[in-house]
């Protein structure tokens, strides 16, 4: 069975430091990796995704995620951050050889960047 | 293009009560899905298509009915509204069926079962 977890419901930074937003996964075979973003009263927005290939990857809005097979996580980045970073993010999982058509997302991790 | 539309944006019902909650995406994309999102839990996969005349349940199916007779719509139908059906719900379609296309999400229907 597929899961995602975000082990921190959330995550405070001040802006311009760097930022980290948690994720790892489970899956019998090999995953698809996604991230989301909500933004208050809004549907998700996609940020980036990890297919195959190069382990950075890099997304909208100067996020990249790092893809660590060894430890199953797919932790999302920003070098600096910004106060119109604040909103809800989520990681997906599709397992592309057993997952069918099911992707399945975390609980989500609320991102607070104080100016 | 429009993307994803969902109709209504808000919705109060009482118990019992059934009601259809619209989505439509004008991309042409084969997949389409409904989720419920609460708070910490994220969002959970109702029930998913992968074209016109096809469907399957997701991992929460029950109480929910969909169908899917054109590539564009794909309703959501609440056959008995129960308050566990409080809720934020989102509709979401893909371009590929093969997995490795992000979602694009409709703007939500937010539904209070008094």
């Amino acid at each position: 069975a597929q899961s995602v977890a975000q082990p921190e419901d959330q995550v405070n930074v001040a802006e311009g430091n760097p930022l980290t937003v948690k994720c790892t996964y489970s899956v019998s075979g090999n995953p698809y990796l996604f991230w989301y973003v909500q933004y208050p009263n809004r549907g998700l927005q996609f940020l980036l995704k990890y297919i195959t290939g190069d382990n950075l990857v890099k997304g909208s809005y100067g996020f990249e995620a790092e893809f660590n097979k060894s430890q199953t996580s797919f932790h999302l980045k920003k070098p600096s951050a910004l106060v119109s970073d604040s909103a809800l993010y989520f990681c997906a999982v599709r397992d592309r050889d057993t997952g069918g058509f099911k992707t399945i997302f975390g609980a989500g991790t609320r991102l607070f960047v104080k100016a | 293009n429009a993307g994803v539309t969902q109709t209504p944006k808000f919705q109060v019902l009482k118990t019992g009560q059934s009601m259809t909650l619209q989505c439509a995406q004008d991309m042409n994309h084969e997949y389409m899905s409904w989720y419920r999102q609460d708070p910490g839990m994220g969002l959970r996969l109702i029930h998913y298509s992968v074209g016109a005349g096809i469907t399957d349940q997701g991992e929460v199916p029950n109480g929910y009915n969909v169908s899917r007779s054109t590539t564009e719509d794909f309703p959501l139908r609440l056959l008995s509204a129960a308050p566990s059906q409080t809720s934020v719900y989102f509709c979401a379609s893909s371009y590929s069926l093969t997995g490795d296309n992000e979602q694009f999400f409709g703007p939500g229907t937010r539904l209070t079962v008094l």
